[in-house]
Formats: C-alpha cells, structure tokens, sequence
C-alpha cells in the first residue's frame, strides 16, 4: 500500500475558475477527511465521509466547496468560483473505523494558488 | 474560537538534550490526544497519542503528558536529533473516529 495519494500535488487557478482534487485513501480505511491548512496554521476540519456517506459537512467553508466519494473508494474536492482567500494546502486523511479511528494517516496534499 | 493552542511558534535545542512542546485546550469534552510531525512539503504523520484516562504515555525517545485538571499536554523528545527538526502538531478529538482539531503547531530545530 502506497498510503494516500493526492493530485494534482499543486494547482495554479485564476480567481474565478474551478478546481478539483481527488484523494485515494488507504484501501482498507473505510473513513476519509478533508482538511485545509493555510500558512503557519494548523490543519483545519472540512468533512469526513464513511464508506460513500458524507457525514458531516457543516464545516465546508462556503456553498462553493464541495466533497464527493461515489462509490466509498476515492474522493473529489470541489471549489468553484475560486477567490484569493481559497489558497491553501488540501490535506486529505483517511482511517478505520475501530481501533484505529483516531489516527489518521494524511497524504502530502495538493496545495492551491489562486492569482 | 481555537479550542487547541500551542503558543510557541518556535523553539530551538540542541541535539542530545531534551525538547518539551506544549500545547492547552479549553473543550473538557475532547477524551483522545494526539501529535502529529510535520516535514516541508510532506503530510503530517502520527507520532504518539494518549487517551484521557491516562497521564502519560512513551514510545522510545517520545513521551506525552496529559494534565487534565491544566487542560495541558506536552511532548517530551529525549535525546533530540538533527532529524527531529520539523513542525510538531498537537491534536485533540471528542468522540473516537470524529474530526480532529489541531493547535497551531511548533517549529522545533535541533542543531547539530
């Protein structure tokens, strides 16, 4: 297992356009987050899904931003309309529902540059 | 409202002596602790958790503690080493498998 994998790894937009990212989580985690980290801070909660269901969503940071995961496997990020403030890293993370619930493991994120 | 502080932006040691990195929360409900480390251009990656029942716990060269009367854990790393050297990220969750919420994280430098 190559852990979790994000693409693109880092995406230059003009304001204005949408971005998409996707995340392949652990094959045996049944669980995956998203999370943004802006410079100097610490990851902040976006949504996390189980299996396909997306369980909580509260924390998306505006009707622009949006998450699938069809089919339980992998998952997109969608920011339309991107403005300046979207720059940020996307971490993605995912973990087993059980033992291993707490800890995530993270990918090495897709960082967004919007001029 | 940051309820994960880790008000060191930074520190600075020297290899072989010990780094302490501290970290307070406010919600009492949070029952599971964890750090996580940070290298450039890389996720974070699990380093050593504790659960709220306990006040310390070890893994090698890494030792956590929790003071749950302080809302305040912190990070023992004896003896550091130049590859310690990385942002260190404290965590903190209510309810097993729900959202994490991370402190701001501390830059520790371990010169050689």
């Amino acid at each position: 297992d190559t852990g979790v994998s994000q693409n693109p790894r880092h995406k230059i937009t003009k304001r204005g356009q949408n971005v998409t990212f996707r995340c392949d989580p652990i094959s045996e985690h049944n669980r995956l987050y998203w999370y943004r980290q802006t410079l100097g801070q610490g990851p902040e909660f976006l949504t996390y899904f189980q299996n396909e269901a997306q369980l909580e969503k509260s924390r998306l940071l505006s009707d622009r931003f949006s998450a699938e995961r069809p089919k339980g496997s992998f998952s997109t990020l969608e920011i339309q309309r991107t403005e300046q403030g979207d720059s940020a890293m996307y971490l993605c993370a995912s973990s087993l529902v059980g033992t291993g619930a707490n800890v995530l493991t993270f990918g090495a994120g897709s960082r967004l540059t919007v001029l | 409202d940051q309820q994960v502080k880790q008000n060191s932006p930074s520190l600075s040691v020297q290899e072989g002596r010990i780094s302490i990195l501290n970290c307070d929360y406010t919600n009492s409900m949070f029952d599971y602790f964890l750090w996580y480390k940070k290298y450039p251009a890389e996720g974070p990656t699990f380093l050593i958790s504790i659960s709220s029942i306990k006040d310390k716990n070890e893994d090698g060269r890494f030792t956590v503690f929790l003071n749950k009367s302080a809302k305040h854990l912190s990070l023992h790393i004896v003896p550091s080493q130049p590859g310690d050297s990385a942002v260190y990220f404290c965590a903190a969750i209510v309810n097993a498998g729900n959202m994490l919420t991370f402190g701001g994280g501390t830059r520790l430098m371990v010169k050689p």
